[in-house]
């Protein structure tokens, strides 16, 4: 069974601060899919990244990266010097391969604070 | 380009009132999937069509949800009766599904009250 956990239930910090979000994820599959999205307080999931399984390379995008670890099945998300528009709960989630279903993780709150 | 886009944004309805949700695909997408959000639980998909063809409905809770995809640009979803327990933001997505996986691209969502 596929399963996703965001330990982090709520994080907050002050504007500038470097944070990181945990995803750590289950499958039995050696083919499968890592998403993060975004969702901002107006409501709407905004998609930032995709990752396949058999591609561990790091990424990095401005201020946000983000560290694939297949050995503790763990998708990480960092944002750099963050800021108050970074606010908004961001959700880690998986796709095994041959399936379109997401499995998405609880969630992580994220306040920054000016 | 247009986005998903899901009517209506909001919904209010008395207990037993049928509610119909309306989702437009992005223009070219070729899966779309319906989602329920709450707080207890989370995002939860309730049901996928591939070409127009719903592929997973395991997610549906019970008769009361049905869906259709008549179209290639248009689904519904449908609640009858409806219950207070069914009040939550419902998501439409919509992806192109074409040898690889990609991303689903999220409408804004309908938030639905039933009272």
């Amino acid at each position: 069974a596929q399963k996703v956990t965001q330990a982090q239930t709520e994080i907050s910090v002050v504007e500038k601060e470097d944070v990181t979000l945990d995803c750590v994820y289950e499958t039995r599959d050696t083919t499968y899919y890592l998403f993060w999205y975004k969702q901002p307080p107006s409501g709407e999931l905004v998609f930032l990244i995709r990752r396949n399984s058999f591609d561990e390379q790091n990424e990095i995008s401005g201020r946000y990266s983000w560290n694939f670890q297949k050995s503790t099945s763990s998708f990480n998300f960092t944002i750099t010097a963050s800021q108050v528009v970074d606010s908004a709960v961001y959700f880690c989630a998986l796709r095994q391969g041959g399936s379109e279903k997401l499995v998405f993780g609880k969630g992580t709150k994220l306040t920054v604070n000016p | 380009d247009a986005g998903v886009i899901q009517s209506p944004r909001h919904e209010v309805t008395e207990m037993g009132q049928e509610v119909t949700l309306r989702c437009k695909p992005i223009s070219g997408h070729n899966s779309l999937f319906w989602y329920r959000q709450t707080m207890m639980r989370g995002l939860e998909l309730l049901i996928y069509f591939n070409n127009n063809v719903p592929i997973d409905d395991s997610g549906m809770p019970e008769d009361r949800f049905s869906a259709k995809m008549p179209n290639a640009s248009f689904s519904t979803l449908k609640i009858q009766p409806s219950e207070p327990r069914d009040s939550a933001v419902y998501f439409c997505a919509s992806s192109l599904v074409a040898g690889g996986s990609y991303e689903q691209y999220f409408g804004p969502g309908t938030r639905l009250t039933v009272t």
